[in-house]
């Protein structure tokens, strides 16, 4: 098992949709996750951060499941804007930036 | 602020040629990283410095070599370029040397024949 998956999509939704990602992890002992966001050709950006069962930024909410380990961002009421690559993001239980793991991305996009 | 600032934006190269990609943050951040990003992969970490003075190889450091020429700068060279280097490279800075934010530069295209 990869250490962590993503469904690459795309995903492709009309506006105002709301839209669920998943990304799984095959270490148990991570204790912290982020999603980042990647516009075409452009550099990763910071979205959310998910420290406990979840975060919730007003139409962004992540949430995280350890039992089954896996972490969500369900996006409601999609924005054209929207459209990007999710980066799901997974570092160790140390905490190390050495080892963070990125996931290969879920590509979104919002049609009109 | 600039942020994290790359050079070049774009570079072709032969086979065996080398080059340089500088890396610049403002941010005063002790932690600096390089990264490659290649169609359905992940970013996968080359090299990072977890403050001035120290380098450390990440998951894919062979044929890379690093320089953190201060606080503010930390460059990735390419001794023998390779088709297999073909990549965006990515450089990130953050302030501590954890999972806490990291701000990535807008990337140097890279292709080599």
């Amino acid at each position: 098992r990869k250490e962590v998956e993503q469904d690459p999509g795309p995903f492709n939704v009309p506006e105002g949709a709301t839209v669920a990602f998943n990304c799984t992890y095959s270490n148990s002992a991570s204790q912290s996750f982020f999603w980042y966001r990647q516009d075409c050709r452009k550099e990763p950006k910071l979205l959310m951060s998910v420290y406990s069962s979840g975060n919730e930024d007003g139409r962004f909410t992540a949430q995280l499941n350890r039992a089954s380990q896996y972490i969500s961002l369900l996006i409601r009421d999609s924005k054209l804007s929207d459209s990007a690559t999710y980066l799901c993001v997974v570092p160790p239980y140390s905490g190390s930036a050495r080892q963070l793991t990125f996931g290969s991305g879920t590509q979104l996009t919002v049609l009109p | 602020n600039a942020g994290v600032t790359q050079t070049p934006k774009f570079q072709v190269l032969k086979t065996g040629q080398s080059m340089t990609l500088q890396c610049a943050q403002d941010m005063n951040h002790n932690s600096m990283y390089w990264y490659r990003q290649d169609p359905g992969m992940g970013l996968r970490l080359i090299y990072y410095s977890a403050s001035e003075g120290t380098t450390d190889k990440g998951e894919v450091p062979n044929g890379y070599n690093v320089s953190r020429l201060n606080k503010r700068e930390f460059s990735l060279r390419l001794e023998s370029a390779a088709p297999s280097q073909t990549s965006v490279y990515f450089c990130a800075s953050s302030e501590g040397f954890g999972p806490d934010t990291q701000y990535f530069g807008p990337g140097t295209r890279l292709t080599v024949l």
